[in-house]
């Protein structure tokens, strides 16, 4: 069956430490993928998204992700994470015009 | 306004009443679709609105849940006889023509429903 897992319900990170956060996605062929962020007391957002091409892509707000065929993963990074990243994190995938498909979830906590 | 647009944003109802939750998306936005948020859970897709295909309704959970869509534009989803595992927050999002599982979707802020 086809499905999108997010392995990590929460994490805890301190501020400028970095981030990954996983994604793996189980589908017959390689769909598209995506991230957004859900901010408390806001609308999801989405940070970045991959269709085909170079598997690192940058998105906004200092996040990238890569794109990794042979582990089906799709994982989340950041460099140093700032208070202000605090949110719930949906990785997504997608094909053609059907609806996208999200996974769990990851809460992220940053600690001063 | 420039966003999606959701309201009520909270609803609080009695088991076995009928709620309706609308949905008014972004201008131009030919695509619609409707997506429920429990708690500790991801986003579970309802239904998908396209134009004037027909709507994909594979996720709606009960023939208790139903959604239309007038003149294109404005979406209503109902949820009839509701019982206390329909508390969520449901979700609207709104994409460019085609774009569904390729393109962005802008999301509302969602409405909350509690089930009591």
């Amino acid at each position: 069956a086809q499905s999108v897992t997010q392995p990590d319900i929460h994490i805890t990170v301190s501020e400028g430490a970095s981030l990954e956060l996983r994604c793996n996605y189980s589908y017959g062929a390689t769909p598209y993928l995506f991230w957004y962020v859900q901010s408390p007391g806001q609308g999801l957002q989405l940070l970045l998204k991959y269709f085909s091409g170079d598997t690192l892509v940058q998105g906004i707000k200092g996040f990238e992700a890569e794109f990794k065929r042979s582990q089906s993963s799709f994982n989340l990074r950041k460099p140093s994470v700032h208070w202000s990243d605090a949110a719930e994190y949906f990785c997504a995938v997608g094909f053609g015009r059907r609806a996208l498909t999200f996974g769990s979830g990851t809460r992220l906590q940053v600690q001063p | 306004g420039a966003g999606v647009s959701q309201s009520p944003s909270n609803k609080v109802t009695e088991k076995g009443k009928d709620v309706e939750l609308r949905c008014d998306p972004i201008s131009g936005h030919t695509a619609l679709y409707w997506y429920r948020q429990s708690l500790g859970q991801g986003l579970e897709f309802l239904i998908y609105f396209q134009g004037n295909s027909a709507p994909d309704k594979s996720g709606l959970p009960s023939d208790r849940f139903s959604a239309e869509r007038t003149g294109g534009s404005v979406s209503t989803l109902t949820i009839q006889r509701t019982q206390q595992e329909d508390s969520a927050v449901y979700l609207c999002a709104s994409s460019l023509p085609g774009q569904g599982g390729t393109g962005e979707l802008f999301f509302g802020e969602g409405s909350r429903l509690t089930v009591l």
